[in-house]
């Protein structure tokens, strides 16, 4: 079964960079598209973005002007850079594998989630 | 963006009661709806895609239903490992959206 491991710092100075990378093992990352996702109290669970294996991007329009996703098949590991943080950016982050069968998506696989606070 | 909305927000039940949570999308959906439980200090887990299909490993007491825009979550015989909070999510297009999520607690 298909293990994801997020990694980054914990702790964000406002306006800088937040930076972190989910590492994938079990599985490959190839043939998938791949999320992130953030949990706080204040917003729930809220989508980021996705990055497919190939390298094409979807980000939530609330987000976009400050993410950038990518990914590294080589290593089975994929980041995200969250630009211009703010304490509104403090969240649980989480990686996850978006599954699919038959052309249906859904998140089968979940990191532990990575704790980021900005201040 | 679409919205989807679960209630309740909360629930007190005991063991072995029927749960109904149900899930309403601002605009038509299909099928493209899933259903998530977050135990405690957990992610997620996926219990139910396509609005009434059960993931591999998941028990059948859960069960899932509805198109459209209305969605149901049902478990049909509620057990000590089911208090947690559950999450439905549309698949439909981007972004993606997650309900609020309705947390089931102890009566």
């Amino acid at each position: 079964q298909v293990q994801l491991q997020e990694s980054g710092p914990g702790l964000v100075k406002p306006s800088e960079t937040l930076s972190l990378t989910c590492s994938v093992s079990g599985g490959s990352i190839s043939g998938f598209h791949w999320s992130w996702i953030r949990q706080s109290p204040g917003k729930g669970l809220e989508w980021v973005g996705y990055i497919y294996y190939s390298g094409t991007t979807d980000y939530n329009p609330s987000l976009k002007s400050r993410v950038t996703m990518s990914i590294d098949t080589s290593k089975n590991q994929f980041s995200l850079k969250l630009r211009s943080v703010t304490a509104a950016d403090t969240a649980l982050y989480y990686c996850a594998r978006d599954g699919y069968d038959s052309g249906w998506y859904y998140y089968d696989s979940w990191g532990q989630g990575a704790l980021v606070t900005v201040s | 963006d679409i919205q989807v909305t679960q209630s309740p927000s909360s629930l007190s039940a005991s063991i072995g009661d029927r749960v109904t949570i149900t899930c309403r999308a601002t605009q038509s959906i299909g099928r493209y709806l899933n259903w998530y439980q977050q135990r405690p200090g957990k992610a997620p887990s996926l219990l139910i895609y396509a609005a009434s299909n059960l993931q591999s490993g998941v028990p059948s007491r859960f069960s899932g239903s509805g198109s459209g825009t209305d969605f149901t979550l049902t478990i049909s015989s509620l057990q000590p490992e089911d208090f947690a909070t559950y999450f439905c999510q549309q698949s439909y297009n981007t972004p993606r959206t997650f309900g609020q999520g309705t947390k089931v607690e102890i009566k």
